[in-house]
């Protein structure tokens, strides 16, 4: 059974550019949830999406976009990359309150140069 | 206000010895969960454990262990017969009540076990 997975592991960006972050959920799960954790930080909620919707926002700017397929993987996207974007993004599948349970994924770094 | 609170930055241990690692949370809601996840240098965030705050009696997982005091809002993490495979960063996350999945979490605590 596969977990939650992520593409691609590292990313090395320049200021100003866009990037597309990738996450597929572990089998079953139909909800995906996005967190940025920046070095020596706890993550911290980006967005939500569930059936192709965003269904949740913490307080990240409109840079910041996703997406979700009817597969229910999910894009993360950052427009215009600032160097603060730099940090592991990470992705967590779970099945809405039915399960407390988020599985994560082993997480995407960028670096913005 | 922060809504977790984690003040250990690191904490060092023993092998087989047990360690406590605090938490305190902050919330009004009357409907919450708190989590503790292991996070190895590998970057993975590995689910421990739970406590739901109707929960009456505190949640076990193997070697961990939750010290739920309500009262004290606070959800320390017992971890029972330290190996060297739990050094890590551990965070310590909240969900604010019924219909979300958002978690809230820590800045973590570093542990490291020595033989």
């Amino acid at each position: 059974d596969a977990g939650v997975t992520q593409s691609p592991t590292h990313l090395i960006k320049t200021r100003g550019q866009q990037v597309t972050l990738r996450c597929s959920p572990k089998s079953g799960h139909d909800t995906v949830s996005w967190y940025q954790q920046a070095l020596g930080q706890g993550p911290q909620f980006i967005f939500q999406y569930y059936e192709e919707e965003e269904r949740q926002r913490g307080n990240f700017p409109d840079r910041f976009s996703g997406h979700q397929f009817p597969n229910y993987s999910s894009e993360l996207n950052v427009n215009a990359l600032l160097l603060g974007d730099s940090a592991l993004y990470l992705c967590a599948s779970s099945i809405p309150t039915t399960s407390y349970e988020q599985y994560f994924g082993p997480g995407t770094r960028l670096t913005v140069t | 206000a922060q809504k977790i609170t984690q003040t250990q930055p690191g904490m060092f241990v023993q092998e087989r010895e047990a360690v406590t690692l605090d938490c305190t949370y902050d919330t009004s809601d009357p409907s919450y969960g708190l989590f503790w996840y292991k996070q190895p240098s590998s970057g993975e965030m590995i689910f421990l454990i739970y406590q739901g705050s109707y929960d009456q009696q505190n949640a076990t997982e193997g070697r961990y262990s939750l010290n739920f005091q309500k009262a004290r809002k606070s959800a320390n993490l017992v971890i029972s017969a330290s190996q060297l495979g739990d050094s890590a960063m551990y965070f310590c996350a909240m969900r604010e009540g019924s219909y979300t999945d958002k978690l809230i979490f820590g800045t973590g605590t570093r542990l490291q076990v020595f033989p």
